[in-house]
């Protein structure tokens, strides 16, 4: 029973370009969250989807910052005309459902981005 | 506006002590306070949750206690072994914010052979 998959786990972008983050939930698990950690920083959230649909996005920077999670395939996370503050670590989580034993977040291994 | 606090950044043990994490928050509305423990290019990793119902939740080595008066709960790990050395997440969230987890700022633990 594989764990999330994130891919890339590494990516470098040059300021200005493009970053796309990719995260493949649990088996069964149809909740998705990401989040992200700057150095020396806890992990702050960002943006919850289920399938089809972005249900928060209250963490996320209303610019250049997207998130899907499509019918079909992984969630994905963009960052458009990347700059050098995005550098972090961007984490993906899932979990199988809301409420009780439910609300435990299984996470990825990350995706560690830097901005050259 | 920092809703969960972990306000010792570091903490040392010895094996096979006890090792006690705490954490401080806020808001008195969380409903599930976790703990997750994080290795150096990795993702954290569930340990162990709590209602904000209860007072108590064990797991083997490790036993979270909340005291909702003072707004604090902790994590106790006996007894302490060298591979319990990582950095421990304290988080909490609330039904009615989609569960979304909030932070601590972590707590690095060495545990001394």
């Amino acid at each position: 029973n594989a764990g999330v998959m994130q891919n890339p786990r590494h990516l470098v972008r040059r300021r200005g370009q493009e970053a796309r983050l990719r995260c493949s939930p649990m088996k069964g698990h149809s909740h998705v969250y990401w989040y992200r950690q700057l150095p020396e920083e806890g992990l702050k959230f960002m943006v919850y989807l289920q399938k089809e649909n972005i249900i928060d996005e209250s963490g996320m920077p209303k610019e250049r910052f997207s998130a899907e999670f499509p019918k079909e395939g992984p969630s994905i996370l963009r960052i458009q005309q990347v700059v050098r503050g995005d550098s972090a670590a961007y984490f993906c989580a899932s979990s199988p459902g809301s409420g009780g034993v439910y609300n435990e977040q299984f996470f990825g291994p990350g995706t560690r981005l830097t901005v050259l | 506006d920092q809703q969960v606090k972990q306000n010792s950044p570091s903490l040392s043990v010895q094996e096979g002590r006890i090792s006690i994490l705490n954490c401080d928050y806020t808001n008195s509305m969380f409903d599930y306070f976790l703990w997750y423990k994080k290795y150096p290019a990795e993702g954290p990793t569930f340990l162990i949750s709590i209602s904000s119902i209860k007072d108590k939740n064990e797991d083997g080595r490790f036993t979270v206690f909340l005291n909702k008066s003072a707004k604090h709960l902790s994590l106790h790990i006996v007894p302490s072994q060298p591979g319990d050395s990582a950095v421990y997440f304290c988080a909490a969230s609330r039904l009615d914010s989609s569960y979304k987890l909030i932070f601590g700022s972590g707590t690095r633990l060495l545990v001394r052979p």
